[in-house]
């Protein structure tokens, strides 16, 4: 089971660019890199998936490096309500109909400031 | 996306019931559900897994007769948090992923705040 591991904490500014680093040397042949925001008492929502090179949509872009042991979420231009926790999961898609488990780790707290 | 419905999304409960959580697919067939359980600012802790149809499965440490899960159909499945006590008091959440394109996704339920006194 691939173990992430992400910053605790990290501060911008609005309007700035934040880019979230996440490592994850044993990642697997079959794992995807999948990336979640989280509002306090609310569930997760899902931002952005990728499993080589540069993913992009509407919201965010996801680096992932040829080697895959490490991926970097990039949020452009933050504002007060980017504020939250960011998790980087690694899991696969499981087999046929059973679709693989997702285990978080301790995620980083995002704090955009005024 | 697809949508995944939490119900309640608060209940208080005496020590000693049992309480039922219930998790819908509103847009789609959820073959496979998952369980979570969060603590104040700690990360989601994967409970179980749930099968349309089939026992779950729960994991490492998950007492099963205390955290029953029924997944009945595609659509629905449920938690039921038996004998509570206040040290089960936590944010529940469940999950269900869905195939979209070539990509899958998970999505979450809003939650549910259980608190047991």
């Amino acid at each position: 089971l691939a173990k992430t591991t992400q910053p605790i904490s990290m501060d911008s500014y609005e309007g700035q660019e934040v880019n979230i680093t996440c490592s994850h040397n044993n990642i697997a042949t079959n794992d995807y890199i999948t990336w979640y925001q989280q509002f306090p008492s609310q569930g997760p929502r899902f931002i952005i998936q990728g499993y080589k090179t540069k993913v992009t949509n509407e919201v965010a872009s996801l680096f992932i490096p040829a080697d895959r042991k490490s991926s970097t979420l990039s949020l452009p231009r933050v504002s007060l309500s980017d504020t939250a926790v960011y998790y980087c999961l690694v899991g696969d898609r499981g087999r046929g109909s059973t679709l693989g488990r997702l285990y978080f780790g301790r995620g980083t707290q995002l704090t955009v400031w005024p | 996306g697809a949508v995944v419905s939490q119900h309640p999304s608060r209940v208080i409960c005496k020590s000693g019931t049992s309480v039922k959580i219930e998790c819908r697919s509103l847009d789609f067939q959820a073959t496979t559900m998952f369980w979570y359980r969060q603590f104040p600012k700690k990360s989601l802790m994967l409970m179980a897994t749930s099968n349309e149809g089939s026992k779950a499965t729960y994991e490492q440490g998950v007492e099963k007769d205390k955290f029953l899960i029924n997944h009945a159909s595609l659509t629905l499945s449920t938690l039921t948090v038996t004998s509570a006590h206040p040290e089960d008091s936590s944010f529940y959440i469940c999950s269900a992923r869905a195939r979209t394109g070539r990509n899958t996704e998970a999505f979450f339920g809003q939650g549910t705040r259980l608190t047991v006194v």
